[in-house]
Parts: structure tokens; sequence; C-alpha cells
């Protein structure tokens, strides 16, 4: 079984550039996260997709994250414009089942991003 | 508020030892316990889940505890090997609502020396 897969592995770009990351997740998974993770700290929570609606947002800064699922499989997050401190590693993660709180969920590689 | 915390946030053994990694948090109202690994550079690789009934889990060398009530969990490496080299993240999931997400500590980086 194919893991998640994630694009690109690495991304350098100056700060009020825009940067773009995909996921493909493990087929068959309803649901799909997307994490960031600082430097030396545990992923945090960004955005929680169930087929392609979202189920929190909670965390993600809304004025220069945006993340999509289109037709309930691969997504994109997008960072517009970049600031320093979003230099991090965007994980994307996966989930079978509807009821997500009881399931493992499977991570990518990650795609780290420096912002200049 | 889920708070998260792992100690130590660096270990070095020598090649061969037994050793304990310890994760504490402070809602106990959880559905499930994970325990990852974080090599250098790669994504996380889970390696044991413990549901909120369970009280440990095994794979191989790995063991995991749960504790709900006092808020604890912790992994037991046996007989630790260079490879066993990497940052080990713990992480909850919550038990209310419907959504999956994972509330982690900020990981414990083992060194094995040989």
């Amino acid at each position: 079984e194919a893991g998640v897969a994630q694009s690109p592995r690495y991304k350098i770009i100056e700060k009020r550039q825009s940067v773009a990351f995909w996921c493909n997740p493990i087929s068959g998974h309803a649901t799909l996260y997307w994490y960031q993770q600082i430097l030396g700290q545990g992923p945090k929570l960004l955005i929680q997709f169930q087929n392609n609606g979202v189920v929190d947002d909670s965390q993600l800064p809304k004025d220069r994250f945006s993340a999509e699922r289109l037709k309930g499989v691969d997504s994109t997050l997008k960072i517009q414009p970049a600031k320093l401190e979003d230099s991090a590693v965007y994980l994307c993660a996966s989930s079978l089942e509807r009821n997500p709180s009881y399931n493992e969920q499977f991570f990518g590689p990650g795609t780290r991003l420096t912002v200049l | 508020k889920q708070e998260v915390t792992q100690i130590p946030a660096a270990l070095s053994v020598p090649e061969g030892e037994n050793l304990v990694l310890n994760c504490s948090f402070t809602d106990s109202a959880i559905y499930n316990l994970q325990w990852f690994r974080q090599d250098p550079g790669k994504g996380l690789t889970s390696l044991l889940l413990i549901q909120s009934s369970q009280r440990e889990q095994t794979s191989g060398r790995l063991n995991a505890s749960l504790d709900k009530s006092s808020g604890r969990s912790t992994l037991y490496i046996a007989a630790s090997q260079p490879g066993d080299s990497a940052t080990y993240l713990c992480a909850v999931r919550r038990h209310s609502g419907n959504t999956g997400k994972l509330i982690f500590g900020q990981g414990t980086t083992l060194q094995v020396k040989p």
C-alpha cells in the first residue's frame, strides 16, 4: 500500500512570496490533515478535511494560509504572502474511518519550507 | 486546554541499555495516545497506538503504557540499538467533538551510542 505522498520535499523562498504544497493521501482515506512543525517543537494541526469538507481550521492563519481538497482526494496548502516565521516542516497525514477520533493517522515525509 | 509534555528533551545512552521516555498530558479525557518516531528530515512513523480503554501496547522491543487517571504514558525501549536514534513524539487525541486532531508533545531526542 502506497503511503502519503507530498511535494515538493524542500522549498526556499523570500518573504512576501507565495508557495504551495501538495499532498496525496493513502487511497481510500477520507480524512486529511495538514500540520505545521517548527524546529524543536511537535507538529501543530493547521486544518482537517473530512472528504472535501473542512472539519477544523481553528489554528489556520486565514489571512495568509489557505487549503483546499477538491474531489475529496488530494489537497493543496498555500501561503500568500510568506513570513519568516512560516519556516517549518509542513506535514500531511491521512486516516481511514469516518470517525477519525478512533483511528491511526499516517504521515507523509513533509515539505521543509525556508523563508529568507 | 490539553497540553502534552515530554521529559527529557534529549537523552544519550550506550548501546544495549533499556530506557524509558515519558509523556504527560493535562486533560485525562482522551480517546487514545499515539507514539511516533521521527528521523532527521523525515516524516512521522507511527510506533504504537493505545486506546483509552487499554493499559499498554507492545511491538517488538517497544512497550507503551497508559495511565489516564494520572495523565501519563511511558515508552519503554529494551536493549537499545544505534538505529533507535531519532526523536520520539507522543500525541493524544481529545475526547470531545468529531475532530481527530492530535495534540503533540515537543519530543525527546534519543541518541544511542555504539
